[in-house]
Order: structure tokens, then C-alpha cells, then sequence
């Protein structure tokens, strides 16, 4: 029910490339969803995050896509840069629940290459 | 710099040992969670407060054990330590008691040899 999976585990995508990374849940109670960022030596970083009221959130080049009905999120990295080369965790929780932390995915290595 | 303030940054200790690893949350911020992060399990929830008590338990083992002072920094306590304790421990914080909004130290390495 907490669980929220997350794939590929890795990622290599050409410069310019869009990339993709997708998670699922189970728990219906979920209705917050952010995406983080995160560089070796560094804490996770909040990039972009979506509630399922909308199917798209879009800025800049990141955009979360939403399938409330398949239980589904995805980010999409248009034009993918080596500086995005990064490790990205999709996350969930009940949003307005006062004892529920982020679940977290396991996690997706993305490597960007010229 | 996120505003969030993990000491120390690294910690060599030998199994059995215990260690207390500190996070200051951001300014304003009044909740404080303890994620653990190894290779194959990504970030693993142990332990919320909120301005001063406990508020959610994850996967915390007995040997670990929390506090958030009054002054609203967190501390982590692992003791007994055993060589599968090897592992960034990152802590967050944020203004609410819920998963919106967090912001994550740069974490503490721990190895365990």
C-alpha cells in the first residue's frame, strides 16, 4: 500500500534526447506527487511536483505526467544536458495528512551523454 | 546550501560503536525527518518529529533512536553498530507536519567497519 515503484533503475539517454522515468503507486490516499533531484555528495532536491487534479505540469524542461486512473506519474527531461545527469526520485503522500512523510522511490540513475 | 545543516559530513566507526549524528532544520521549519539512503533500497523513512514530538515511525531499528530538542534541532542515535548500518543518513525538514515541501541536508556517510 506505501510502496511506490519506480523504473528503469538506469538510464542512458543522448544529448538533446528526452528522458523518462516512471512510477506507479497503489494507495489511493495519495494526492501529492513531487519529483527530486539529486547530485552525488548532495541531499535530494525538490525539481517539480504534481496533485491529480491535472494531467500535466510543465517548467521548463521537466514536465510530470499524471494517469490518476492507472495509478501512474512520469517525468519527462526534454532536451536532456549532461548537467542533468543526476539520480531522480519519484516521491508520494497524502498531502493534507499530518503524520505521513514521502514515500520515495528506489531511485533512477540518469547518465546524459554527448 | 538548502538550510538544512548535517554534522559530520563523514563518520568512520567500528561495529559496535555508537554515534549521534545532528541536523538543524531551516529556519521556520518545524518538522524534521530522518531518511536513510543505501545502494539498493533508495531512501528508507525512519523517524518524523514535529516541534519536539515524535510523529511517524518508519523502518527504524531498535538500536536507532531520535530526538528533536527544543531549539527544534534533531538528533540521531545508532548504537551497536553492525557493518549493514553503512549508509548516508539524510535529514529534511519542513514547515508542516505532512510530505509537502521538504528539504533535504547533504547527509551524513556512515561507514561502519
Amino acid at each position: 500500500q506505501q510502496q511506490v515503484k519506480q523504473s528503469p533503475q538506469s538510464l542512458i539517454v543522448q544529448k538533446g534526447g528526452i528522458s523518462i522515468i516512471n512510477c506507479a503507486y497503489e494507495n489511493t490516499a495519495f494526492d501529492y506527487f513531487p519529483w527530486y533531484q539529486q547530485f552525488p555528495g548532495k541531499g535530494p532536491a525538490l525539481l517539480i511536483a504534481i496533485r491529480p487534479d491535472v494531467s500535466e505540469k510543465k517548467e521548463g524542461r521537466f514536465t510530470i505526467s499524471f494517469n490518476k486512473s492507472a495509478k501512474q506519474f512520469s517525468l519527462h527531461i526534454m532536451d536532456s544536458q549532461p548537467g542533468d545527469s543526476a539520480t531522480y526520485f519519484c516521491a508520494a503522500s497524502p498531502r493534507n495528512s499530518g503524520n505521513t512523510p514521502l514515500v520515495f522511490g528506489k531511485g533512477t540513475r540518469l547518465s546524459v551523454i554527448a | 546550501d538548502s538550510g538544512v545543516t548535517q554534522t559530520p559530513k563523514h563518520l568512520i566507526t567500528a561495529t559496535g560503536q555508537r554515534v549521534t549524528l545532528r541536523c538543524s532544520p531551516r529556519s521556520g521549519d518545524l518538522s524534521v525527518y530522518w531518511y536513510q539512503q543505501s545502494l539498493d533500497q533508495g531512501l528508507q523513512f525512519l523517524i518524523q518529529y514535529y516541534n519536539g514530538e515524535e510523529r511517524a515511525k518508519g523502518n527504524i531499528l531498535e538500536r536507532f533512536s531520535a530526538q528533536q530538542f527544543p531549539d527544534l534541532h534533531s538528533e540521531l542515535n545508532l548504537s551497536s553498530l553492525e557493518l549493514g548500518d553503512s549508509a548516508l543518513y539524510f535529514c529534511a525538514s519542513s514547515v508542516a507536519r505532512g510530505g509537502y515541501g521538504y528539504t533535504f541536508g547533504s547527509g551524513t556517510r556512515l561507514t561502519v567497519v
